[in-house]
């Protein structure tokens, strides 16, 4: 079974720039798995930042961008803010038509 | 203005079923899919299966096969999600997921979500 990896936690500074990513188990992401990233704080539904690598939702900052770190998937946040602070996890589509969530990254902004 | 309304919070007792439903609003429902993702207390998401509501049809993940049926009715615009054989560890908060304006169908606009206790 596919496993989709990311980073359990990460810290920031305030102003920082921080690169969260994701991979594949038992492959490279590529762009046909059409990688998307969400923002979640407690209590909240997701919020989608990026979707098919690097487009930008709606309404989403340029602070947030998506890209290829080597064989994975990453999503780049620059000049940190305090609010920046949630879980963030990524979800990527397979061929078999099921898409595979990341157990998710906590962002601390310290 | 595009607008995802699920149903209210439900408590269920172990072995029943529960079905959600999830209104779309502000676009053509039949044009997007509508994915199911699952949030245990505490845990991450987990992506259920999505619905095609032009046609109908559904694509389910191992995890939940067998359990879940996804359905569109697009006379009201609402696809629904129902669980049944439902145990503790169903607990959780329900979204849908629109694929608006993904053509791709990824998922795009959550709904507020749905709060699912399985309690005896």
């Amino acid at each position: 079974q596919t496993v989709v990896t990311q980073e359990p936690s990460f810290s920031v500074s305030p102003g920082g720039t921080v690169t969260l990513t994701c991979g594949l188990s038992s492959d490279s992401v590529s762009t046909g798995h059409y990688p998307s990233w969400y923002q979640q704080t407690p209590g909240q539904a997701p919020r989608t930042l990026i979707y098919s690598t690097d487009v930008r939702s709606f309404g989403v900052p340029d602070r947030f961008s998506g890209s290829f770190l080597g064989n994975k998937a990453a999503l780049t946040i620059t000049g940190a803010q305090a609010d920046d602070e949630s879980d963030y996890y990524c979800v990527v589509y397979m061929s078999s038509g099921i898409w595979v969530f990341g157990g998710g990254t906590k962002l601390t902004v310290v | 203005e595009v607008q995802l309304v699920q149903s209210g919070a439900e408590v269920k007792e172990p072995g029943a079923t529960v079905k959600i439903s999830c209104k779309v609003s502000g676009y053509t429902f039949t044009d997007y899919y509508v994915h199911w993702v699952q949030q245990a207390p505490g845990k991450g998401l987990e992506w259920m299966g999505l619905v095609d509501p032009e046609d109908g049809k559904t694509i389910y993940t191992e995890n939940f096969q067998g359990r879940v049926t996804i359905s569109a009715d697009t006379s009201t615009d609402t696809a629904y999600m129902e669980l049944g054989s439902l145990r503790s560890e169903d607990t959780a908060v329900y979204y849908c997921v629109t694929a608006y304006p993904d053509i791709v169908g990824s998922l795009q606009l959550w709904g507020q979500g749905t709060l699912v206790t399985v309690s005896s």
